[in-house]
């Protein structure tokens, strides 16, 4: 079965823009979260989508938001751009509670310049 | 804010040499999760621990849950050059997300 696609892999952006990035799930998964992963704070957790609903949020400000589809795939959007918002964003799925397996994407490099 | 700290954050090793990586926490958790990210690449989950004092094996990788279940390593014999990338431990809090460490970056070199 196909594995978690992200798109794009990679983005370049200047300060005060805004970013989309996709995410599709594993067939079946219902449950999607978002990651920010930096060298200096590691992987952190943005939020986690299930059944189209946000049922978790970490601790980020609000330009960081996202959505799921019915078909469950999900979306999160960066808004105001800033410097400290390069990262690897990486997507996770897992079949029902966040805390099962995750099955993570590739991620998506974003450059903030 | 649950915590979970890594060490060693690098670990740069020649091809046959034997490795532990730590997790550790001052909070319990009900499970704990080691992953492996390569460059590149998402992390790929190696093994779930549960039971405190549990150990599991996979091929040449043993992970321990300490018996408080506030603590994990990961043991590697004989590592190879395959065995090269982040490792990432990740504890189930019961707060319905993960807490992720920052990682041991493993170089294994031929």
């Amino acid at each position: 079965k196909a594995g978690v696609t992200q798109t794009p892999r990679y983005l370049i952006k200047t300060r005060g823009q805004q970013v989309t990035l996709s995410c599709s799930p594993i067939s079946g998964h219902r449950s999607v979260s978002w990651y920010q992963q930096t060298p200096g704070q590691g992987l952190q957790f943005l939020f986690e989508y299930f059944s189209e609903t946000q049922r978790n949020k970490g601790n980020f400000p609000g330009r960081f938001s996202g959505r799921q589809f019915s078909n469950s795939r999900s979306e999160m959007n960066v808004s105001t751009l800033e410097l400290g918002d390069s990262a690897l964003y990486l997507c996770a799925s897992s079949f029902d509670q966040s805390t099962d397996t995750q099955y993570f994407g590739p991620g998506t490099r974003l450059t903030v310049l | 804010t649950q915590l979970l700290e890594q060490s060693p954050q690098f670990l740069s090793i020649q091809e046959g040499e034997n490795l532990t990586v730590y997790c550790n926490s001052s909070s319990v958790f009900s499970s704990l999760q080691w992953y492996r990210q390569e460059p590149g690449e998402g992390p790929v989950l190696l093994v779930t621990v549960v039971t405190g004092g549990e150990v599991k094996k996979l091929k040449r990788l043993t992970f321990q849950f300490g018996d408080a279940r506030k603590d994990s390593s990961l043991h590697i014999t004989a590592a190879q050059p395959g065995d090269t990338g982040l490792y990432l431990c990740a504890g189930d809090s019961g707060y319905s997300t993960l807490t992720f460490g920052k990682g041991t970056m493993l170089l294994v070199s031929p």
